[in-house]
């Protein structure tokens, strides 16, 4: 399938290690938070989401921190996989608009 | 159970020509969304349906650009004179709930439309 990683941030890991994936977020009126998976030639998936009175969610194998000090997102994925590897990334709403925005995306690839 | 299904998955048109992209969203869901993803970009928001009223067009980048869901399931964007800046992956989601601010948006596969 076609790339979408083109011209993106990239992360390279070795399979166990873990991963942290940063996002900086625009509006600070934002509330809603939302980490998706996009692999090649798919469209994106949903990992894991967070609301705006929360700090941290965890999920199976995956973190997500938000800091709305500074308007920062990280994914944290425990024992990285090779399927782990795919374009990933965050989007905020906010409560009321019908939009999501996202973010550029980051490019993570797992070595074994 | 199926997902959302977008078709067709590869487009190819002439500059000037009209297209039609379909999505199937899953069955019950009440909310579609279309988004316009450049290569090496994130998606970007085109329109919103909740039902057969669209509610939010405000991100579709011309008069070109039209959608409809006309019976609250299937979606149709359509493009008229077609440009080449329109070339771009075309990703449909739908969501089941009312309440916009907990939806979580499920993603088709999308429609990859070249324009030459």
């Amino acid at each position: 399938g076609e790339s979408v990683g083109l011209h993106l941030p990239t992360l390279s890991v070795q399979e166990g290690d873990n991963s942290i994936i940063n996002c900086a977020y625009s509006n600070s009126a934002s509330d809603y938070f939302i980490w998706y998976k996009q692999e090649s030639g798919k469209g994106p998936q949903f990992i894991i989401d967070i609301r705006s009175n929360m700090d941290k969610r965890q999920g199976q194998r995956v973190t997500v921190l938000l800091n709305k000090t500074v308007k920062h997102l990280s994914l944290q994925i425990a024992a990285t996989q090779p399927g782990d590897s795919a374009v990933y990334f965050c989007a905020e709403n906010i409560s009321g608009y019908s939009t999501l925005t996202f973010g550029k995306g980051t490019m993570l690839l797992v070595s074994p | 159970g199926a997902g959302v299904s977008q078709s067709p998955r590869y487009k190819v048109a002439k500059r000037g020509q009209d297209v039609a992209l379909r999505c199937d969203p899953i069955s019950g869901h009440v909310s579609l969304f279309w988004y316009q993803q450049a290569l090496g970009q994130g998606p970007e928001f085109l329109t919103y349906f909740q039902n057969e009223a669209q509610l939010d067009k405000s991100g579709l980048p011309s008069d070109r650009f039209f959608a409809e869901r006309p019976e609250g399931s299937v979606s149709t964007l359509k493009i008229q004179r077609t440009q080449q800046e329109d070339s771009a992956v075309y990703l449909c989601a739908s969501s089941p709930w009312r309440e916009l601010r907990t939806d979580t948006q499920y993603f088709g596969p999308g429609t990859r439309l070249t324009v030459l």
